[in-house]
């Protein structure tokens, strides 16, 4: 168990540049989380998906941003036409769905560092 | 909508020191409340949680309890060590959904 897994750890583009970011989750979790973090402040919910179902989806999420998780695997999000307030840190975060969805626990990955120059 | 609030940092103090870090949330259903921790280089983990009124939470000499009728999960560790430094995020996961609101982060330093 080698923990979630984002790639790049860091990103550097241009405005109006698209960008994609990969997350794979840990083996056999079947949900998964996207979270942005800008600096000094805590992380906000992006979307989630169960499978490859995306359930939720935050206000945050502007038709620019698409996120994917085909095979019910790895997921990744996508950021068309970049500007520079999407610069922030992207979190990704895996659980297993329990019996009691009170004992629900998020694995964080490190999280992909995005500059939009 | 949801919200949490926790005491700016940095909170800085001297080993075997006692903590309090303070949090405070409105939500609008039967939240449960986490403690996540960020060392360094690392990614969030989850501290302690609790999911009810008066539930108390604890990990690793790490306490906290849930209090509805002031709306407040303080987090208190009675001796810090080095090793604690990190930042702090205090979070609420409201009824019925499956999205984690985090206050700002309070972040700790310890001193040898």
């Amino acid at each position: 168990d080698t923990g979630v897994s984002q790639d790049p750890r860091h990103k550097i583009t241009k405005r109006g540049q698209n960008v994609t970011f990969r997350c794979d989750p840990i083996s056999e979790h079947n949900r998964l989380y996207w979270y942005r973090q800008t600096l000094g402040q805590g992380p906000e919910f992006l979307t989630y998906f169960q499978n490859e179902a995306q359930l939720e989806k935050s206000r945050l999420l502007s038709d620019r941003f698409s996120a994917e998780r085909p095979k019910g695997s790895f997921s990744t999000l996508e950021i068309q036409r970049t500007e520079q307030g999407d610069s922030a840190m992207y979190l990704c975060a895996s659980s297993l769905r329990p019996r009691d969805s009170l004992n629900e626990k998020l694995f964080f990955g490190s999280g992909t560092q995005l500059s939009v120059l | 909508g949801d919200s949490v609030t926790q005491m700016e940092g940095p909170v800085t103090l001297s080993e075997e020191a006692f903590l309090t870090i303070n949090c405070t949330y409105t939500a609008t259903g039967y939240p449960s409340l986490f403690w996540y921790v960020q060392y360094p280089g690392e990614g969030l983990q989850l501290l302690l949680k609790a999911t009810k009124a008066d539930d108390k939470g604890s990990n690793k000499g790490f306490e906290a309890t849930y209090r509805k009728e002031t709306t407040s999960f303080h987090l208190e560790k009675g001796s810090v060590q080095v090793s604690d430094s990190a930042v702090y995020f205090c979070a609420l996961m409201d009824t019925g959904r499956r999205a984690l609101t985090f206050g700002s982060g309070t972040r700790l330093q310890v001193q040898p």
